[in-house]
């Protein structure tokens, strides 16, 4: 069974931008999850996908948005890049979509504003 | 506020060494995981917990509900178990979770 895939693996945005990230979950899996990872913040949780429909946000601002399609392929896309911005971000996938469930997290898109 | 906090935040140990890892958090929580991150980014998740205790091959976890604690140990450290561990608390039912600070383990042969 192949892994969660993210696309493209890296990327240099310049401020003001915007960039779409997209995760592939492992085939069955409906949730996922998109989460940033920056050296002073660590791990923060951005955004969770149930069947198509956003159930949880975490505390980042309006530019930071997702969607989740039929297939349940995700995108994340920013709006308006600030330095800030630069991170990795991750996409996990599980089956059932609860907290208990395996988390099975993507390489990772590291991202780069300039 | 920090609603997870890990210790140590560093560690380096010789090969063969017992290693423990503490994980406290200040919400309730529904599930607790465990996870390993190497170089280059990829996270691997080791342990989901709700109660008691894990063990999965030189690894054990354990949570502690009503002290609102978990430990990571590793049993007889290879220089292979150098990695970055990440405690992750979830609140409500869904996957949204709070992060440690994560642990960055290095052990020397």
């Amino acid at each position: 069974k192949a892994g969660v895939t993210q696309t493209p693996r890296y990327l240099i945005k310049t401020r003001g931008q915007q960039v779409t990230l997209s995760c592939s979950p492992i085939s069955g899996h409906r949730s996922v999850s998109w989460y940033q990872q920056t050296p002073g913040q660590g791990l923060q949780f951005l955004f969770e996908y149930f069947s198509e429909t956003q159930r949880n946000k975490g505390n980042f601002p309006g530019r930071f948005s997702g969607r989740q399609f039929s297939n349940s392929r995700s995108e994340m896309n920013v709006s308006t890049l600030e330095l800030g911005d630069s991170a990795l971000y991750l996409c996990a996938s599980s089956f059932g979509g609860y907290s208990y469930n395996e988390q099975f997290f993507g390489p990772g898109t590291r991202l780069t504003v300039l | 506020k920090n609603e997870v906090e890990q210790s140590p935040q560093n560690l380096t140990a010789q090969e063969g060494e017992f290693i423990t890892i503490n994980c406290s958090y200040s919400v309730g929580i529904s599930a607790l995981h465990w996870l390993q991150q190497h170089p280059g980014g990829g996270i691997v998740s080791l342990f989901m917990l709700s109660s008691g205790k894990k063990k999965h091959g030189r690894l054990i976890a354990t949570i502690n509900i009503q002290e609102k604690h978990s430990s990571l140990h590793i049993t007889a450290s290879h220089p292979r178990d150098s990695a970055v561990y990440i405690c992750a608390v979830s609140e409500g039912s869904g996957n949204q979770f709070y992060f440690g600070t994560g642990t960055s383990l290095t052990v020397i042969p």
